[in-house]
């Protein structure tokens, strides 16, 4: 089945660590995203990348970087200089990348202890 | 980014009963989308509307693009209980530019059916 497949899915972290979540698309889209979860807020907008090699800063990129090289992978590293991590981090991905709808993959629960 | 302002922000009703949460916006918008996310899921997409005034159905969900671009509403009619989640309005502004910076989402409407 064509998906958004992210793991893990629970990750605990010591302080000063970083992390790197996986975000995984068999649906031969051309962009991805990443995006952060919190409790009475609306989703924001961490990274995109829209092409391979190629990736832009979203409204809240401080802490966090991306890669993508491959097409169907664009993994997220959560770094130590982020301050306040523990969230829920949910990837996503869409054909195009200026419009169309975003699909989902089932999130990664960071908890930072 | 943009604001979107989704209400309500919580919902108990009954089962069976119909639901309406709507999303506005001071601007201007050519897309909107509705997801409904379960506890420690993914959003999942509901409906996608395009055009100013058109009226979209799944189901038991009716989804709506406000005649002015500004809005859009959701309902549900004759609530069961896997109906119960978070559900989400995202708002794509005409003058974005495209690419994801344009993309903008509501808090949520927590949906709760009462025993």
């Amino acid at each position: 089945d064509g998906g958004i497949t992210q793991s893990p899915k629970y990750l605990f972290r010591k302080e000063g660590q970083n992390v790197t979540l996986s975000c995984e698309q068999n649906l031969n889209h051309d962009a991805m995203y990443w995006y952060r979860q919190d409790p009475g807020q609306g989703l924001r907008l961490i990274y995109y990348s829209q092409i391979v090699n190629d990736f832009q800063k979203g409204d809240i990129a401080e802490g966090y970087s991306v890669s993508r090289e491959k097409k169907e992978s664009f993994p997220l590293t959560v770094t130590s200089a982020q301050k306040n991590p523990t969230a829920f981090y949910l990837c996503a991905s869409s054909i195009v990348p200026d419009g169309g709808e975003l699909f989902f993959g089932e999130g990664s629960r960071l908890t930072v202890l | 980014g943009q604001q979107l302002n989704q209400s309500p922000q919580s919902m108990f009703i009954q089962e069976g009963e119909d639901v309406s949460m709507n999303c506005t916006s001071s601007s201007i918008f050519n897309t909107w989308l509705w997801y409904k996310q379960d506890p420690g899921e993914g959003p999942v997409l509901l409906i996608a509307l395009y055009k100013a005034g058109e009226l979209t159905s799944n189901g038991r969900l009716t989804a709506q693009f406000g005649i002015t671009r500004k809005d859009s509403f959701l309902n549900i009619s004759a609530s069961i209980p896997s109906d119960v989640g978070i559900y989400f309005c995202a708002g794509r502004l005409m003058y974005s530019g495209g690419g994801a910076d344009g993309l903008t989402f509501g808090k949520g409407t927590h949906l709760i059916i009462q025993p």
